[in-house]
């Protein structure tokens, strides 16, 4: 089955320290893959994409994503963390269903908390 | 430019009455879509349209469920009746083209009691 997976519920990080949120995948043919962030009563938001091409994906608000096949990941990273990077991140795969059915499929979303 | 625009932000009703939810896309936005997030979950897909046409509402509970697009525009999903498990939120999301990225709007989180 195509599946995203999250393995952290919550990942917590200083200020100013690098952050990763896990993501992998389970798709059969080449992965389309987002990120967004729900900031509470937000809808989510757009960060980045991998369609194809260099495996190191560069987003909104200083977010990069690593794109790797062999380990089937797109972990989200950022260099120093914000307090206002605090948020909900999902992780999505879009698969084709059929020649003109698409669906994004989300993993169970992880919890950044960044502390001052 | 205007994002995605959902109304009501929140309904809170008794079971078995009828409710409905209405979205509003981003100017020229072909493809809308309308997903339900449980408390703790991702969002999962009910139905999406392009233009007027729903070209998936495979996930859409029909008993219940319905949308529509008229026009092409902007888009209504209604339940009748509710049931408390319905209590979720309920996100509408456009694209510029099927398979762009999706902008989604703030959701509508009912609750049904």
């Amino acid at each position: 089955a195509q599946s995203v997976a999250q393995p952290e519920d919550q990942v917590n990080v200083a200020e100013g320290n690098p952050l990763t949120v896990k993501c992998t995948y389970s798709v059969s043919g080449n992965p389309y893959l987002f990120w967004y962030v729900q900031y509470p009563n937000r809808g989510l938001q757009f960060l980045l994409k991998y369609i194809t091409g260099d495996n190191l994906v560069k987003g909104s608000y200083g977010f990069e994503a690593e794109f790797n096949k062999s380990q089937t990941s797109f972990h989200l990273k950022k260099p120093s963390a914000l307090v206002s990077d605090s948020a909900l991140y999902f992780c999505a795969v879009r698969v084709l269903v059929s020649y003109n059915t698409d669906k994004l499929i989300f993993g169970t979303g992880t919890r950044l908390q960044v502390f001052p | 430019e205007a994002g995605v625009v959902q109304s009501p932000r929140y309904k809170i009703i008794e079971k078995k009455q009828p409710v409905a939810f209405w979205c509003n896309p981003i100017s020229g936005h072909n493809t809308l879509y309308w997903y339900l997030q449980n408390l703790g979950q991702g969002p999962e897909l009910l139905i999406r349209y392009e233009n007027e046409e729903a070209v998936d509402d495979s996930q859409l509970p029909k008993d219940r469920f319905s949308a529509e697009r008229l026009k092409g525009v902007d888009s209504t999903l209604k339940i009748q009746p509710a049931e408390l498990g319905d209590s979720a939120v309920y996100l509408c999301a456009s694209s510029l083209v099927w398979g762009g990225e999706q902008y989604f709007g703030p959701g509508t989180r009912l609750t049904v009691t």
